[in-house]
């Protein structure tokens, strides 16, 4: 099935580092979210986008709507031991989300 | 329950055998969709509901795969002559109205057929 592309594939950063992700598409997105997921659990929202163009923040997140509507960003400040895990996107366009290939973060101490 | 359930968490099947996939999702949530998980990868939809009303099927791989949600609240996804393709993490997302498309997640049922 269709998944978006999300790059980096995989991070390794210092604890204390910032993270900048994306996820690209070649289709429009009504609606763009970021999902976080630890081994063994399901995916937890992060932030979910509206518009075109939108920043939102939550904590030390940060994502954007790009305004092309075809593409997302995901920054995280910061960053800390318990931010370890796969960050997926997910777009929607019409009655389903469409998920990214996943980035992968490490976060060293 | 305060969040989105799923039983069992493991199934082991024999190759040919019927399985069914329960979720039970947060409840008042109208919505809730069916995902298959490969390792590595994001969620990959199968089917949705909003109340009892299946909305949309077309990521069910085939005519094995059928879902149903006769009251609007549990949802059960079932397996007929399961293959050992089948094998996966399942997992049940839902939302809390028909136009709202922040889903909640489950922790998933780890499929395998031997």
């Amino acid at each position: 099935g269709q998944q978006l592309n999300q790059s980096p594939q995989s991070m390794f950063i210092q604890e204390g580092e910032d993270v900048s992700m994306n996820c690209t598409s070649s289709s429009i997105f009504n609606t763009w979210l970021w999902y976080k997921q630890d081994p063994g659990e399901g995916p937890v929202l992060l932030i979910a986008l509206y518009k075109a163009g939108e920043l939102t923040s939550n904590g030390r997140l940060t994502a954007q709507f790009g305004i092309t509507r075809k593409d997302s960003f995901l920054n995280i400040s910061a960053s800390i031991p318990s931010d370890v895990g796969i960050y997926f996107c997910a777009g929607q366009n019409t009655d389903k989300l469409i998920f990214g290939t996943g980035t992968r973060l490490q976060v060293f101490p | 329950g305060a969040g989105v359930s799923q039983s069992p968490r493991y199934k082991v099947t024999k190759r040919g055998q019927d399985v069914a996939l329960r979720c039970d999702p947060i409840s008042g949530h109208v919505s809730l969709y069916w995902y298959r998980q490969a390792l590595g990868q994001g969620p990959e939809f199968l089917t949705y509901f909003n109340y009892e009303a299946q909305q949309d099927k077309s990521g069910l791989p085939n005519d094995r795969f059928s879902a149903e949600r006769p009251e609007g609240s549990i949802s059960t996804l079932t397996i007929q002559r399961t293959e050992q393709r089948d094998s996966a993490m399942y997992r049940c997302a839902s939302s809390s109205t028909v136009t709202s498309y922040e889903q909640y997640f489950g922790p998933g049922t780890r499929l395998t057929v031997t």
